[in-house]
């Protein structure tokens, strides 16, 4: 079984679209979060989320939003996408703050 | 943000060799995890290290976190192909989330 999953696993789009990632965690886990990779492997927090409490990195734009319709999942919608947020975009969960993260796999997004 | 620093950038070693890697900071961190990740991955927990001075291992790989608790190293004794990949140190970050270290791309060739 699968810990984290998120889907999809590549999504290409076009300048200007909106699109979502979704992701669930079957751990039972408490916080979860979204981390971006950039081209330089670097991975850097854009959001957690613990107990309906979002922490927002202040660098992220306004156009990323995070959804959480339960506490297993944390899905990342993205408003007029833009070159630069082409990038590998991870999903991870913890069972509560400072706890080892347990990632997905993943989404490589390409925008063109 | 407290940042990471790891070292070497890139390493590429031949099979059976051994190799050490290195994740600094400035600054004293209160633990200290070391990830890998391989390609089309998303990173894999290796080890939390907490106590100043401790050493873990984990078969052929040893960690170590420095006395000060403001440096650790990752030593692989034989390496082999399989352990190809990202190398990423992280420690938390007021709490909040983990910061990474921009990481140490190993290849292993046969």
């Amino acid at each position: 079984d699968t810990a984290v999953s998120q889907t999809p696993k590549y999504l290409v789009t076009q300048m200007g679209n909106d699109k979502s990632i979704k992701c669930e965690q079957n751990l039972g886990h408490d916080t979860m979060y979204w981390y971006k990779q950039d081209s330089k492997k670097f991975l850097k927090i854009m959001f957690s989320y613990n107990n309906k409490e979002l922490i927002i990195n202040e660098t992220v734009p306004n156009r990323f939003s995070p959804k959480s319709p339960d506490k297993a999942h944390l899905n990342l919608h993205i408003n007029s996408l833009e070159l630069g947020d082409s990038a590998v975009y991870f999903c991870a969960s913890s069972q509560q703050i400072n706890s080892p993260l347990h990632f997905g796999n993943g989404t490589r997004l390409t925008v063109t | 943000t407290q940042l990471l620093e790891q070292s070497p950038q890139f390493l590429s070693i031949q099979e059976g060799e051994n190799l050490t890697v290195y994740c600094n900071s400035s600054s004293v961190f209160s633990s200290l995890q070391w990830y890998r990740q391989e390609p089309g991955e998303g990173p894999v927990l290796l080890v939390t290290v907490v106590t100043g001075g401790e050493v873990k291992k984990l078969k052929r790989l040893t960690f170590q976190f420095g006395d000060a608790r403001k440096d650790s190293s990752l030593h692989i004794t034989a390496a082999q192909p399989g352990d190809t990949g990202l190398y990423l140190c992280a420690i938390p970050d007021y709490g909040q989330n983990f910061v990474f270290g921009p990481g140490t791309r190993l290849s292993v060739l046969p």
